[in-house]
C-alpha cells in the first residue's frame, strides 16, 4: 500500500498568514489522485481538494493544491480564524486508499 | 443535497461482531459512479478506509480488515451496511460511512462504537 507522510505534524501560525502543508507518497500517485480534507473536533473530515489541485464545491479559493507523482502541497494562501484545524491527504488512485496522518494548524 | 446517516450500537462486546448500517438521503445509491464506504477513525488518531461497495454489489476490503469484514447494499431502502467479526479493543473507533468518487465528498457525522471486554 502506498504509504503518505504528511509534514509538519503542528504548524503554529497566524490569521492573515500563508500556510504550506506537505503530504509525501512512498511511490508515485496514479493520475494525480490526491485529495486533502480538513477536520475540526467533533466534525467529519471536508473535502477540500481533489485531484491534486481542483477545488471542491464551496471551496475558498484561498485553498489550493499543487504537485505530482510522490509530492503534493496544500497552500492556504491568507489564514483565517476558521482555517485552524486538522488537515489530512489521501491517496486513492491505488487501493487500498490511504491517509496520511494529518497536520494540526494551531493559532500561534 | 446528499445525507448519510450511520445508525447501529454503540458498545459491543469483545469477540462479537459489529454491524452498522448507512442511511443515503437525497439522492439514489444505485445511480452514479460513486463508491460507498466505510472510513474509521480511533479515538485521537488519523484516518482508516475500511472497504467500499459499489451500487452492483461489487467490493474492496483493506487488506488489514479483509478477513473480518463484509459490506453489503440495499438499494431498495437506499442503504448499505457493515459487518465487521471477532472484534477488539483495537476496534474501538469512530465509524463513518461516506460517498467516495473522486474524493470523498459526502460524510456521516459517524457513530462511536467502543468494544469493551
Amino acid at each position: 500500500e502506498i504509504v503518505l507522510t504528511q509534514s509538519p505534524g503542528t504548524l503554529s501560525l497566524s490569521p492573515g498568514e500563508r500556510a504550506t502543508l506537505s503530504c509525501r507518497a512512498s511511490q508515485s500517485v496514479s493520475s494525480s489522485y490526491l485529495a486533502w480534507y480538513q477536520q475540526k473536533p467533533g466534525q467529519p473530515p471536508r473535502l477540500l481538494i481533489y485531484g491534486a489541485s481542483s477545488r471542491a464545491t464551496g471551496i475558498p479559493d484561498r485553498f489550493s493544491g499543487s504537485g505530482s507523482g510522490t509530492d503534493f502541497t496544500l497552500t492556504i494562501s491568507r489564514l483565517e480564524p476558521e482555517d485552524f484545524a486538522v488537515y489530512y491527504c489521501q491517496q486513492y488512485g491505488s487501493s487500498p486508499d490511504t491517509f496520511g496522518q494529518g497536520t494540526k494548524l494551531e493559532i500561534k | 443535497q446528499v445525507q448519510l446517516q450511520e445508525s447501529g450500537p454503540g458498545l459491543v462486546k469483545a469477540s462479537q461482531t459489529l454491524s452498522l448500517t448507512c442511511t443515503v438521503s437525497g439522492g439514489s445509491i444505485s445511480s452514479g459512479d460513486y463508491y460507498w464506504s466505510w472510513i474509521r477513525q480511533h479515538p485521537g488518531k488519523g484516518l482508516e478506509w475500511i472497504g467500499y461497495i459499489y451500487y452492483s454489489g461489487s467490493t474492496y476490503y483493506n487488506p488489514s480488515v479483509k478477513s473480518r469484514v463484509s459490506i453489503s447494499v440495499d438499494t431498495s431502502k437506499n442503504q448499505f451496511s457493515l459487518k465487521l467479526s471477532s472484534v477488539t479493543a483495537a476496534d474501538t473507533a469512530v465509524y463513518y460511512c461516506a460517498r467516495a468518487a473522486a474524493g470523498i465528498d459526502y460524510w456521516g457525522q459517524g457513530t462511536l462504537v467502543t468494544v469493551s471486554s
